[in-house]
């Protein structure tokens, strides 16, 4: 199976809170990640990405952290809005300039009003 | 600048048949790839195309195939159609770096429903 899994296929927020969405890895030699973000009938959309070099990275409302130790990545989103609605995957690029990404399977993300 | 174009948006095909998609690039992008999308497999690397080359290749059966033109636009083809190839099938575009932060942009892709 991929090697970048996802703990929660579901998660369900109230509008205002944070939300955290947890990612597995299991190539130490991953070097590179993305989060993407999937609306219905949407191709993913780019949200975030982080280094191996880093620990943790921010964009407006949201922040990536890389655990490289346990082999985690988290994207956490502040004051959730209902816009942010969507399926979240993270993907990984196993070293130098390979072009091939591994997704995981995906979380979702309901924000309830 | 425009995003990633993928044509056509949907298609029914019966098994046996075979299909062609088009993605047309963001502008200047010399890498494509293709991703399929399951709800059961979730998104799968196809292949990979820069430069009208194949650098990539993911773990699918010969009848998947693609080709990249020298302006980039790429063509996926699947031939005697199976059931199991109904997805949503992505196109990626990204900038040529020679490190790997590979940022890859989608396009909305082309739902295929084998019938």
């Amino acid at each position: 199976g991929e090697s970048v899994g996802l703990h929660l296929p579901t998660l369900s927020v109230q509008e205002g809170d944070n939300s955290i969405i947890n990612c597995a890895y299991s190539n130490s030699a991953s070097d590179y990640f993305i989060w993407y973000k999937q609306e219905s009938g949407k191709g993913p959309q780019f949200i975030i990405d982080i280094r191996s070099n880093m620990d943790k990275r921010q964009g407006q409302r949201v922040t990536v952290l890389l655990n490289k130790t346990v082999k985690h990545l988290s994207l956490q989103i502040a004051a959730t809005q209902p816009g942010d609605s969507a399926v979240y995957f993270c993907a990984e690029n196993r070293g130098g300039s390979n072009y091939k990404l591994t997704f995981g399977k995906g979380t979702l993300l309901t924000v309830n009003p | 600048k425009a995003g990633v174009t993928q044509t056509p948006r949907y298609l029914i095909k019966t098994r046996g048949q075979q299909v062609t998609l088009s993605c047309s690039p963001i502008s200047g992008h010399r890498s494509v790839s293709w991703y399929q999308q399951t709800p059961g497999q979730g998104l799968q690397f196809l292949f990979e195309y820069f430069s009208e080359t194949q650098r990539n290749k993911g773990n699918f059966p010969g009848r998947f195939s693609g080709r990249q033109f020298s302006n980039s636009r790429s063509e996926m083809n699947v031939s005697t159609l199976e059931l199991g190839d109904s997805a949503l099938y992505l196109c990626a575009s990204s900038p040529y770096r020679r490190d790997s932060k590979n940022i890859q942009y989608f396009g909305a892709g082309t739902r295929l429903s084998v019938l």
